[in-house]
């Protein structure tokens, strides 16, 4: 029972266009959304997150949009840098519910 | 300023033994948790602590043990190891509040042969 959905195992972009990563829930309760970077032989890291009462937040390149009719959420990153090359994944959050879950992930790779 | 840090980076166990997994924090945080990572599965959550003295279970706990008798400190036990055991392990801690802001620790490699 995947809530938290990423179906792009793995995505190539040119360096200096646009990076879309993708992320479904199904969750209804989900109201509140993150991203991490996980770069090989490291932990996840924090990028940017949203809360359900936005459509969008913006942190540099760095852009997150929520659609919660659709239930789906996005990442865009421009423009994109070959330090940008690594495994992207969403978490979603219940207010009280303690518990972050993850999606399976999507390794974005940036081509020079 | 270290952060969330756990030991030890590797290991390999033979099934049926038994082994903890560390985690320190220095950031006190009272939200503490362990993620298992598999290839095509994301991160999945073993257990999660709330507090000194106050844990539950996540999505997988079968075959893990945890306590938390500091703020600090969130140690992981296998029991009784098993291939099916062999993953990444992440111990996080989070901000206080709704955000859950995690900061992961570097990782475990465990290989159960």
């Amino acid at each position: 029972d995947q809530q938290v959905k990423q179906n792009s195992p793995s995505l190539s972009v040119q360096e200096g266009r646009i990076s879309i990563l993708n992320c479904d829930y199904t969750n209804s309760m989900f109201d509140y959304f993150l991203w991490y970077k996980k770069y090989p032989a490291e932990g996840p890291t924090f990028l940017i997150s949203i809360s359900s009462i936005k459509d969008k937040n913006e942190d540099g390149r760095f852009t997150v949009f929520l659609n919660k009719s659709a239930k789906h959420l996005s990442l865009h990153i421009v423009p994109s840098q070959p330090g940008d090359s690594a495994v992207y994944f969403c978490a979603a959050i219940i207010q009280g519910a303690q518990k972050l879950v993850f999606g399976q992930g999507t390794r974005l790779t940036i081509n020079p | 300023n270290a952060g969330v840090t756990q030991t030890p980076k590797f290991q390999v166990l033979k099934t049926g033994q038994s082994m903890t997994l560390q985690c320190a924090q220095d950031m006190n945080h009272e939200y503490m948790s362990w993620y298992r990572q598999d290839p095509g599965m994301g991160l999945r959550l073993i257990h999660y602590s709330v507090g000194a003295g106050i844990t539950d279970q996540g999505e997988v706990p079968n075959g893990y043990n945890v306590s938390r008798s500091t703020t600090e400190d969130f140690p992981l036990r296998l029991l009784s190891a098993a291939p099916s055991q062999t993953s990444v392990y992440f111990c996080a801690s989070s901000t206080p509040g709704v955000t859950k802001k995690a900061f992961f620790g570097q990782g475990t490699r465990l290989t159960v042969v």
